[in-house]
C-alpha cells in the first residue's frame, strides 16, 4: 500500500522568503511519480511540479524546486521568493505508470501556506 | 493549452433531483477523472475511465453513475443524493498510459444536496 504523509498542517512564511514544505512517502513499487499540487480557495487543483523514482535529478519549474531523497523517501517542495499568490493549501501525492493501478493518485492531507506581506 | 472545463460551478439539489455534472478537455489526453473533495480535505477518487473505458470505480454509490461518451468528455449523472454528498466535485485528465500521468484538473462544481 502507498502512503503520503504530510506533517506539518499550517506553515507560515513572509512574503520575498523561501519555504519548504514538507512530503514523505511509503511505497514498496520501485517505479514511482511524485507530483505537487496547488489548491487556493477557488478550489481548483493546480499540478505544479512532478519527480519519477528514476529521475536522477531534482525537478525544478520556475519559482517550485522538488527536493528529491529517494533513501530517505522524502519529497519536499521548495518556493523561492514567495509570493502572497502562494497563499494555499498544497498537496503532495504519489501515483505509478501503469496497468491497473493507472491514474491511482495517493494524496497527503496538505499544507495551507500562508504568506505574510 | 491545459484546461479542463466543469459546468456547472454550483448546483444545488433536493434528495430526489437527477442532474447531471459536466466535464471537458482538448488536450488530446485519454484517462479523466472524477473525484471528490469535502472541505480542508484531500481530493478522493471515485472515477477513472482510460481509452473510454471505466478501469476504476473506487466503490462508489450507484447513485453516481458516471459516463464517458467520448475522449473529450466525462458526465456524473446523479440521482437520489444524499445531505452528506454535498461536496467540491473535481474532474482530472492526463495523458494516458502511454504518456505521462501527471493529471489536469478543473475548477470543481460545488454541489449542495439539500
Amino acid at each position: 500500500a502507498q502512503k503520503i504523509t504530510q506533517t506539518q498542517p499550517g506553515m507560515f512564511v513572509q512574503e520575498k522568503e523561501a519555504v519548504t514544505l514538507d512530503c514523505t512517502y511509503d511505497t514498496s513499487d520501485p517505479s514511482y511519480g511524485l507530483f505537487w499540487y496547488k489548491q487556493p480557495s477557488s478550489g481548483e487543483m493546480i499540478f505544479l511540479i512532478y519527480q519519477g523514482s528514476y529521475d536522477q535529478q531534482n525537478a525544478t519549474e520556475g519559482r517550485y524546486s522538488l527536493n528529491f531523497q529517494k533513501a530517505r523517501k522524502s519529497a519536499n517542495l521548495v518556493i523561492s521568493a514567495s509570493q502572497l499568490g502562494d497563499s494555499a493549501m498544497y498537496f503532495c501525492a504519489m501515483g505509478n505508470a501503469g496497468g491497473t493501478s493507472y491514474g491511482k493518485l495517493t494524496f497527503g492531507q496538505g499544507t495551507i501556506l500562508t504568506v505574510h506581506p | 493549452d491545459t484546461e479542463v472545463t466543469q459546468t456547472p460551478k454550483h448546483l444545488v439539489m433536493g434528495m430526489t433531483n437527477k442532474k447531471s455534472l459536466k466535464c471537458e478537455q482538448h488536450m488530446g489526453h485519454r484517462a479523466m477523472y472524477w473525484y471528490k473533495q469535502k472541505a480542508k480535505k484531500p481530493p478522493e477518487l471515485m472515477f477513472v475511465y482510460s481509452y473510454e473505458k471505466l478501469s476504476i470505480n473506487e466503490s462508489v454509490p450507484s447513485r453516481f453513475s458516471p459516463e464517458c461518451p467520448n475522449s473529450s468528455l466525462l458526465n456524473l449523472h446523479l440521482h437520489a443524493l444524499q445531505p452528506e454528498d454535498s461536496a467540491l466535485y473535481l474532474c482530472a485528465s492526463s495523458p494516458g498510459t502511454s504518456g505521462g500521468w501527471e493529471q489536469y484538473f478543473g475548477p470543481g462544481t460545488r454541489l449542495t444536496v439539500t
